[in-house]
């Protein structure tokens, strides 16, 4: 059974304290593994899309990086903004592009 | 630029009460696909369209039905609404199925 587990469920963090947040998987042919961003009373936002052991990704603060079992998500110098909670998900081959989401870890970034 | 665009934004019924969540995308995607949201789980697939025609079903379709209205807009219809549906309902399209999903604000559904 295809599987997503993300952890921990929540961190807290002082700005500028850097920290690194885990997803396990276990899937059939992994399509891709997507990060997404969610403030809360909104939907998810699209961050970052890996395909294969080794790729990496880079926005702002942010770093993707993806091996065959997990992916994490670098967090440098956070800052209060990017306090949020980040859902990790993949794509099985012949899924018809459906995404298995983890259930998420909450961020908190204290200044 | 809307994106994907949810209507109506809350809603409250009474159980056995049916109704139509809508969902339009002004980016030209040829995918939809409709999840829900509950606390403590991951979002969880309902359905989906992977091109204007088809629909299918995700990983908990029971109690809902959907139609892909045409390549914009995919709405999710409650025939008869359990308290079991109370949820936060997203929709999402992408331009291919194996392309990254761009999400609604979704839709908060309330059962009593």
């Amino acid at each position: 059974e295809d599987q997503v587990t993300q952890s921990p469920e929540a961190l807290r963090l002082q700005e500028g304290e850097s920290s690194s947040l885990n997803c396990s998987y276990t899937v059939s042919g992994l399509r891709g593994l997507f990060w997404y961003r969610q403030d809360p009373g909104k939907g998810p936002e699209f961050l970052f899309t890996l395909y294969s052991a080794g790729e990496e990704k880079e926005k702002e603060r942010l770093k993707a990086t993806l091996t065959k079992k997990e992916s994490f998500l670098h967090i440098t110098a956070p800052k209060p903004e990017d306090s949020a909670t980040y859902l990790c998900a993949v794509q099985a081959g012949g899924s018809q592009g459906n995404l298995i989401f983890g259930k998420g870890t909450k961020l908190s970034v204290k200044p | 630029n809307a994106g994907v665009t949810q209507t109506p934004k809350f809603q409250v019924l009474k159980t056995g009460q049916s109704m139509t969540l809508q969902c339009a995308q002004d980016m030209n995607h040829n995918s939809m696909y409709w999840y829900r949201q509950d606390p403590g789980m991951g979002l969880r697939l309902i359905y989906y369209s992977a091109s204007e025609g088809t629909t299918d079903k995700g990983e908990v379709p029971n109690g809902y039905n959907v139609s892909r209205l045409n390549k914009r807009e995919f709405s999710l219809r409650l025939e008869s609404a359990a308290p079991s549906q109370t949820s936060v309902y997203f929709c999402a399209s992408s331009g291919q199925v194996y392309q990254p999903q761009h999400f609604g604000d979704g839709t908060r559904l309330s059962i009593l």
